[in-house]
């Protein structure tokens, strides 16, 4: 299967701050998804992102399939983005290991 | 909006005992997948079942599970045996095709 790699592993922010979250693959992908976990474990589709870039709200994403990796940014984060982030090729369905988010106050 | 259900929330059970965990995906969709994390670590991939078969499966899908569509509407994981290392949260996902999944709240399964 498709080796996901994710970075940075983990990361402290301050309310407010902005930051890139980065998925690479082993192999190219024709489609991706990103993924949020909450502090209560629950899964959220953030988006499901084949090529090019999203946006929803103050989060998007951008994956370049050609260069096998994908992109979350996060911007003018909130306490309630924290939790961890996952990324996973739909055609592999196997999971990165995640980046751990926590934003401070 | 379309949600997967899942049932227990939460089970607990004696070492060698059978668990089935229960899902109901959403009805459109024709693909499922189970997958298990245990606390603290990543999300691994355990099946996916697509026209009442099996369609992939991890090397953690070992012979102690099994998974089946009883009805129109149930998709089931059953752990024959279970071990201590079976503690784990178990999510179940549907999807209309190989494509977006939708996940369930998933189901933790404790072993003694």
């Amino acid at each position: 299967g498709i080796q996901v790699e994710q970075s940075p592993p983990d990361l402290i922010l301050q309310e407010g701050a902005n930051s890139t979250l980065r998925c690479n693959f082993s192999d190219s992908v024709n489609n991706l998804q990103w993924f949020h976990q909450n502090p209560w474990g629950q899964l959220i589709n953030l988006f499901y992102i084949p090529s090019g870039t999203k946006q929803n709200g103050r989060l998007s994403a951008t994956t370049v399939a050609t260069e096998r990796y994908s992109l979350l940014y996060i911007s003018s984060s909130q306490t309630t983005d924290s939790g961890v982030y996952f990324c996973a090729p739909v055609r592999d369905m196997r999971f990165g290991a995640g980046t751990r988010l926590t934003v401070k106050p | 909006e379309p949600e997967v259900t899942q049932t227990p929330s939460h089970q607990v059970t004696q070492m060698g005992q059978e668990v089935i965990l229960r899902c109901v995906p959403i009805s459109n969709h024709l693909y499922f997948y189970w997958y298990r994390q245990i606390l603290g670590q990543k999300v691994e991939f355990l099946v996916s079942f697509y026209n009442n078969e099996i369609s992939e499966k991890s090397e953690i899908f070992d012979d102690q599970f099994s998974v089946e569509r009883p009805d129109g509407s149930n998709f089931t994981l059953k752990i024959r045996s279970t071990k201590l290392e079976d503690s784990a949260m178990y999510f179940c996902a549907s999807s209309e095709g190989t494509q977006k999944l939708t996940f369930g709240a998933g189901s933790r399964l404790t072993v003694l």
